[in-house]
């Protein structure tokens, strides 16, 4: 069974840059579609965008500015990039496989933006 | 964006009961709607797919349905372990989008 799991800071500053990583355990990241997901306390679950198998990203049109989607096939890892961040942006990120079905998800990473 | 009103926001069941989730969507999604299960402290788990379809390993006490717009999502029999927070969403246009959820709780 596939895992995914989340990895990088859990604080960031209003303006900089957040980044995360999701390594997959099986070595599938070259044939599916990968996502992130995000949460912000107490409010309802975001689609932020994905990357398909062959590195093409598409993203949520209210983040897509902000928003950068990586793969490194190498590591079996895709990246999330959100610039320019503020506290809007806190939230418990997940990474997940699938376009539009997420099948897989990791377990999340909260993520704080504050001074 | 398409929008997923999902009722109620929390309930309240004894074991064995049955319990059933409402989901409606702001316009024709076909059967593109799929229900995820979330515990406490664990990955989010896609339960049902496809408005009807069962995911591999999921109990057949979980079930869905599709009504039009209208989609349900019933659990049979309400076993402890069954306590979560379950949420609808569309797969049908992009981005996809979810329903507030509903968190099942034991009487």
């Amino acid at each position: 069974q596939v895992q995914l799991q989340e990895s990088g800071p859990g604080l960031v500053k209003p303006s900089e840059t957040l980044s995360l990583t999701c390594t997959v355990s099986d070595g599938s990241i070259s044939t599916h579609y990968w996502s992130w997901i995000r949460q912000p306390p107490g409010k309802g679950l975001e689609w932020i965008g994905y990357i398909s198998y062959s590195g093409s990203a598409n993203y949520n049109p209210s983040l897509w500015s902000r928003v950068t989607i990586s793969m490194d096939t190498s590591n079996n890892q895709f990246s999330l990039k959100l610039t320019s961040v503020t506290t809007a942006d806190t939230a418990v990120y997940y990474c997940a496989r699938g376009k539009a079905t997420p099948d897989y998800w990791g377990q999340g990473t909260l993520v704080i933006v504050s001074s | 964006d398409i929008q997923m009103t999902q009722s109620p926001s929390s309930l309240s069941a004894s074991v064995g009961d049955r319990v059933t989730i409402s989901c409606q969507a702001s316009q024709d999604i076909g059967h593109s709607l799929n229900w995820h299960q979330h515990k406490p402290g664990e990955a989010p788990k896609l339960v049902i797919y496809g408005a009807s379809n069962l995911e591999t390993g999921v109990p057949s006490r979980f079930s869905g349905r599709r009504s039009g717009t209208h989609f349900t999502f019933t659990i049979s029999s309400l076993q402890p372990e069954d306590i979560a927070t379950y949420y609808c969403q569309q797969s049908d246009n992009l981005p996809p989008t979810f329903g507030g959820g509903t968190k099942v709780e034991i009487k």
